[in-house]
């Protein structure tokens, strides 16, 4: 099966505690991003990774840190989590880098702070 | 700032009826204008999408209506049924070289039986 596939779905830690998410692509895209999406289902770009260099950092808090192994996964680490970044994080691909291509999006990990 | 702006934010039509979504955007770079839907509890995905060198763009019951002047379109949803609801997000795309789609909020479409 080609998708985005994401872990773990669900993830509820207390406030000060470190968490990593990780996503991996079939598609043999090479690009891949990470959006935070809130409680008012707002979506925002986090980070785009290009054959596993990261291309956009968006302004986002030194605790959420990216990492890319090879073009097909792309993980996320928060240190220390705060009760703001509870939210869904949804991991995307594109085709290539540059150019208007369609974002195929995988189920999200929830997470829940406390 | 807000560079893509969507109304109205909820919206309510009859199954039958045609629902009128309508999107405008701040930087008149931008141009390629996708529309990505998302149901209860699954994650977005491509409806249809537009670039500037057309001013309509049809896809079944599904059309996106474009006026580059006044940097606004509208997706219309003929013959809306009960399965079209959920939320559309207007997004907008820049030139090549900066590979970020800017989302707006969302309109979320109930289509009632």
């Amino acid at each position: 099966e080609t998708a985005v596939f994401q872990t773990p779905n669900y993830h509820v830690t207390q406030v000060g505690n470190e968490v990593s998410f990780n996503c991996k692509q079939t598609l043999g895209h090479d690009t891949m991003y990470w959006y935070k999406q809130d409680s008012k289902k707002l979506l925002k770009i986090m980070f785009s990774y290009n054959n596993k260099q990261l291309i956009v950092n968006e302004t986002v808090p030194r605790r959420f840190s990216p990492q890319s192994s090879d073009k097909a996964h792309l993980n996320l680490r928060i240190k220390s989590v705060e009760p703001e970044d509870s939210a869904v994080y949804l991991c995307a691909s594109s085709l290539y880098w540059g150019g208007a291509y369609e974002q195929y999006f995988g189920p999200g990990t929830r997470l829940t702070v406390l | 700032q807000q560079q893509v702006r969507q109304s109205p934010q909820s919206l309510t039509v009859w199954e039958g009826e045609t629902a009128i979504l309508n999107c405008s955007y701040e930087d008149s770079t931008f141009d390629y204008f996708p529309w990505y839907w998302q149901f209860p509890r699954e994650s977005p995905a491509l409806l249809i999408a537009i670039r500037p060198v057309s001013n309509k763009k049809e896809d079944g019951r599904f059309t996106i209506f474009f006026n580059k002047r006044e940097k606004k379109l509208s997706l219309h949803i003929t013959d809306s049924q009960p399965g079209d609801s959920a939320t559309y997000f207007c997004a907008a795309f820049p030139p090549s070289g900066y590979n970020k789609l800017t989302f707006g909020k969302g309109t979320v479409l109930l289509v009632s039986p």
